[in-house]
């Protein structure tokens, strides 16, 4: 049973342009949610979080949409840069005194220059 | 870097055998949290402690345990390791239990053969 979903596992944008990842969740009980990036042999990085009292969260090129009533959120990175180029996690935490984060199963992100 | 070490990078054992992954948190986090990552696979969550105690359980297997010592650093102990084990063993840590984001070591690949 996943709990949350990334259903496209690959993306290709050109450097410059909109990057725009989307995540799925099931269980109505999450209310923090956070992005991940990894680069390959290195761990995953935090990128930025959101809590489910906003609806947006913005951090320089990131910014991040909750959309609590359609359980989506989605990362949006403006501009695209190369650098950019790795795999993005979706997680989430909450329900409870259960903190641990869910993840979904990663978008390769390919920025092209 | 992120503050959090984890070692050995790499571990190739044979199947049936016992090893131990180590994780040092980030200074001042009380909360260590292991994931598994197997091929195509997101990051399954196995086991959380907070401050020296078990606060949350994933799908972790009967033959793998865990401990949090009073240092604050914590030990993945998987035995009769089987094909199937490898996989790319994440250490976390974050400040509290709470909702917040947590920091990722580089992982330890874990080989079977």
């Amino acid at each position: 049973d996943q709990q949350v979903k990334q259903n496209s596992p690959s993306l290709s944008v050109q450097e410059g342009r909109i990057s725009i990842l989307n995540c799925d969740y099931t269980n109505s009980m999450f209310d923090y949610f956070l992005w991940y990036k990894k680069y390959p042999a290195e761990g995953p990085t935090f990128l930025i979080s959101i809590s489910s009292i906003k609806d947006k969260n913005e951090d320089g090129r990131f910014t991040v949409f909750l959309n609590k009533s359609a359980k989506h959120l989605s990362l949006h990175i403006v501009p695209s840069q190369p650098g950019d180029s790795a795999v993005y996690f979706c997680a989430a935490s909450g329900g409870g005194s259960n903190y641990k984060l869910t993840f979904g199963k990663g978008t390769l992100l390919t920025v092209n220059p | 870097d992120s503050g959090v070490t984890q070692t050995p990078k790499h571990l190739i054992t044979a199947t049936g055998q016992r090893v131990t992954l180590r994780c040092s948190p980030r200074s001042g986090d009380l909360s260590v949290y292991w994931y598994q990552q197997s091929l195509d696979q997101g990051l399954q969550f196995l086991i959380q402690y907070y401050n020296g105690e078990e606060r949350a359980k994933g799908n972790i297997l009967e033959r793998f345990s865990a401990q949090q010592f009073p240092d604050l650093h914590s030990e993945l102990n998987l035995s009769s390791l089987e094909l199937g084990d490898s996989a790319l063993y994440f250490c976390a840590s974050s400040p509290w239990g709470g909702n917040t984001e947590a920091f990722f070591g580089q992982g330890t690949r874990l080989t079977v053969v």
